[in-house]
This record gives C-alpha cells, structure tokens and sequence, in this order.
C-alpha cells in the first residue's frame, strides 16, 4: 500500500519558472491538504480540497493553484517561482470529520533561484 | 482563531533522561482533536497519537504518553529514558472545525529533541 505518493523528491527552478508539484493517494480520502514547511514556521496549509472537482485557500494561497480533477489526486502549481517559495512541500490526505490523522508524503524540496 | 503554541524550539537531552514536550492550544470549539506527530532527520512525517476533546484521559504507549489538560488547554507529550532514535521534531496539531463543515488541521511551529549519547 503506497499511500501518499509525491513527486518529484527534489527540484530546483529559476525565478520565473513554473512547475507543478504531483500528489497521489491510493487510499480513497476525500480531504488533501498542501503544506509548506520552512524553519521556525512549522507546517501552514497553502490549499485543500474536500472532494473531486472542489479546492479552497488555506493559510498562505498567494503564488500557489491547485487542482483536483480526480479524488486521487491533488495538484499544487507554480506559476512563475520565486525565491520566497523555496520551502518543502508537504501533500497530506484524510477520510476527513477533523478526527482522522492526515496521512503524508514524503516531501518535496523545492529551492527557487 | 484557532492556534497551537509549542514554545520549546529545541530541547537537548543525554540518554535516558526523560523529556517533556509541551503544547498549549486556543480553539472556540467544544469538539476539536488534537495529534502528535514525529519528523525524524529523514523528513517524512509520522502520526503517534490522536486524542478528542472529550477524553482527558492521559494514554501511554511505551516510553510515551500524553498528558492532556482541558484546563490549561495542554497536551503535551513526555518520552521516559529517551534515546538517539528519538531525536526529530516533533509537531503537534489541533484539527479545526469550518462553517462548511469541513476541518483544517493546524500545526505548531515544532519542537526539536535532540537525545544525545
């Protein structure tokens, strides 16, 4: 069982640059969360969805799309990178009602140029 | 508005020393879940506990247990005889309950454990 599955591990892009940041769940959870994660800040959530077809903004949107054409997947774009974005990125995913535990990938490290 | 507050950036220990680390939660809702979780140096993050707002009682699991105060809006978390492998971050989170009825989960800033031999 594979359960949370980022890609890519690492990545390094210039300023300007855009790319997008894959997360796939094999569990069948409804809730997937993007976190970003910087030293001293802990974990703040940039976007969620709740279902197939639905996103919502989180703590820190700005510079960040996302989408979710399938319950499975959850997708965090990048438009146009910059150095501030340089972070580690988390997905998470949950069966949701605030009681179940997130489940997260491993991470992707992302440093902007 | 919802928060979590670990203000212990980094705790350093010697082996087999106990070690707490604390937790202080501010939340509006009368049900609400709190977690632990662990970031060992290889970066992945690990779930260790969940506890609901109505179950104050305290829960071991090993060397760990947990200790959550409705009073003091705590739930923090004591490794007895700790380790080198216990060395991580260690992340503790309050899931919050939305208009839409949904649930962010919110973390604190994280506490460092540093176990040295």
């Amino acid at each position: 069982n594979a359960g949370v599955t980022q890609t890519p591990k690492f990545r390094v892009l210039k300023t300007g640059q855009s790319m997008t940041l894959l997360c796939a769940q094999d569990m069948n959870h409804e809730y997937m969360y993007w976190y970003r994660q910087d030293p001293g800040m802990g974990l703040r959530l940039i976007h969620y969805s709740v279902g197939e077809g639905t996103t919502a903004k989180g703590e820190v949107p700005d510079g960040y799309n996302v989408s979710r054409l399938k319950k499975q997947n959850f997708l965090l774009g990048l438009e146009s990178a910059a150095p501030s974005q340089t972070s580690v990125y988390f997905c998470a995913s949950t069966q949701g009602a605030g009681n179940s535990p997130l489940h997260f990938g491993n991470g992707t490290r992302l440093t902007v140029t | 508005a919802q928060k979590v507050t670990q203000a212990q950036t980094e705790i350093s220990v010697v082996e087999k020393e106990d070690v707490t680390l604390d937790c202080v939660y501010e939340t509006r809702d009368t049900t609400y879940y709190l977690f632990w979780y662990k970031q060992p140096p290889s970066g992945e993050l690990v779930f260790l506990i969940r506890r609901n707002s109505f179950d104050e009682q305290n829960e071991i699991s090993g060397r760990y247990s947990w200790n959550f105060q409705k009073s003091t809006s705590s739930f923090n978390f004591t490794i007895t005889a700790s380790q080198v492998v216990d060395s991580a971050v260690y992340f503790c989170a309050l899931s919050e309950g939305l208009t839409s009825g949904t649930y962010k989960y919110i973390f604190g800033t994280g506490t460092r454990l540093k176990v040295l031999a």
